[in-house]
C-alpha cells in the first residue's frame, strides 16, 4: 500500500510561473485536502474535498485552484506564483473527514518562489 | 476559530525522562489530533482522541473535554523520538483541523 503519494518533493518557481503539485491515494479515501506550513505558524488548511466532484476552499485558498475528477488524485494549481507561497505543502486523506477518522499524510513538497 | 495553544514550544531533555507535552484549545471540540514530524518532514498521526485516555507503547495521550486540554506523555524517551508533536482540533464538521505550532522536543543520548 502506497499510501498519500505527492509529487514532486522539491520545486522551484520563478514569480508568475504556473504549476501543478500531484497528490495521490490509494485507500479509497473519501477526504483529501491540502495544508501550508510555514515556520512559527501551525498547519493551514488550503483546500478540501470530501469526495469525486465536490471541492471547497480552506483558511487560505487565494491563489490556488484544485479539482477532484476521481477518487484517488487532488492536484493543487498555483496559477501564478508569488514568493508569498513559498512553502512546504503537505497532501492529507481520511476515510470520512469526520473528527473520528486519522489523517494520512503525504511525505511533503517543498516549493520556493523567486 | 479554534485557538490552539501548545507548551513548551521547545523541550530538550536526557534520554530516559519522561517527557509531557500540552494541548490547549479555545473551543469544544469533537476530536482531537496528535501529530509527529520527524526531521525530513513526513508528517504521522499518533493518536486520535475524543475522550478519556490512549497508550501505544511508550506514548499516552489524554484529554479533559471540561478544561479543553489534552497531554501527550513520553515514558522512558530514546534519542528517536526526537521530531515535533503537533496538536489538531477537528470540529466535527468537513472544514480540516486548526492546528498548534508544534512542540519541537530534543532528546540527547
Amino acid at each position: 500500500n502506497a499510501g498519500v503519494t505527492q509529487t514532486p518533493k522539491f520545486q522551484v518557481l520563478k514569480t508568475g510561473q504556473s504549476m501543478t503539485l500531484q497528490c495521490a491515494q490509494d485507500m479509497n479515501h473519501e477526504y483529501m485536502s491540502w495544508y501550508r506550513q510555514d515556520p512559527g505558524m501551525g498547519l493551514r488548511l488550503i483546500h478540501y474535498s470530501v469526495g469525486a466532484g465536490i471541492t471547497d476552499q480552506g483558511e487560505v485558498p487565494n491563489g490556488y485552484n484544485v479539482s477532484r475528477s476521481t477518487t484517488e488524485d487532488f492536484p493543487l494549481r498555483l496559477l501564478s506564483a508569488a514568493p508569498s507561497q513559498t512553502s512546504v505543502y503537505f497532501c492529507a486523506s481520511s476515510y470520512t473527514g469526520r473528527s473520528n477518522s486519522p489523517l494520512h499524510f503525504g511525505n511533503g513538497t517543498r516549493l520556493t518562489v523567486t | 476559530k479554534n485557538e490552539v495553544e501548545q507548551s513548551p514550544q521547545n523541550l530538550t531533555a536526557q534520554e530516559g525522562e519522561f517527557i509531557t507535552i500540552n494541548c490547549s484549545y479555545s473551543v469544544g471540540i469533537s476530536a482531537l489530533h496528535w501529530l509527529q514530524q520527524h526531521p525530513g518532514g513526513g508528517i504521522v498521526s499518533l493518536f486520535m482522541l475524543s475522550s478519556g485516555k490512549k497508550k501505544h507503547g511508550r506514548l499516552i495521550a489524554t484529554i479533559n473535554i471540561q478544561e479543553k486540554h489534552s497531554s501527550l506523555h513520553i515514558t522512558a524517551s530514546h534519542p528517536r523520538d526526537s521530531a515535533v508533536y503537533i496538536c489538531a482540533v477537528a470540529g466535527g464538521g468537513a472544514d480540516g483541523l486548526t492546528f498548534g505550532k508544534g512542540t519541537h522536543l530534543i532528546i540527547q543520548p
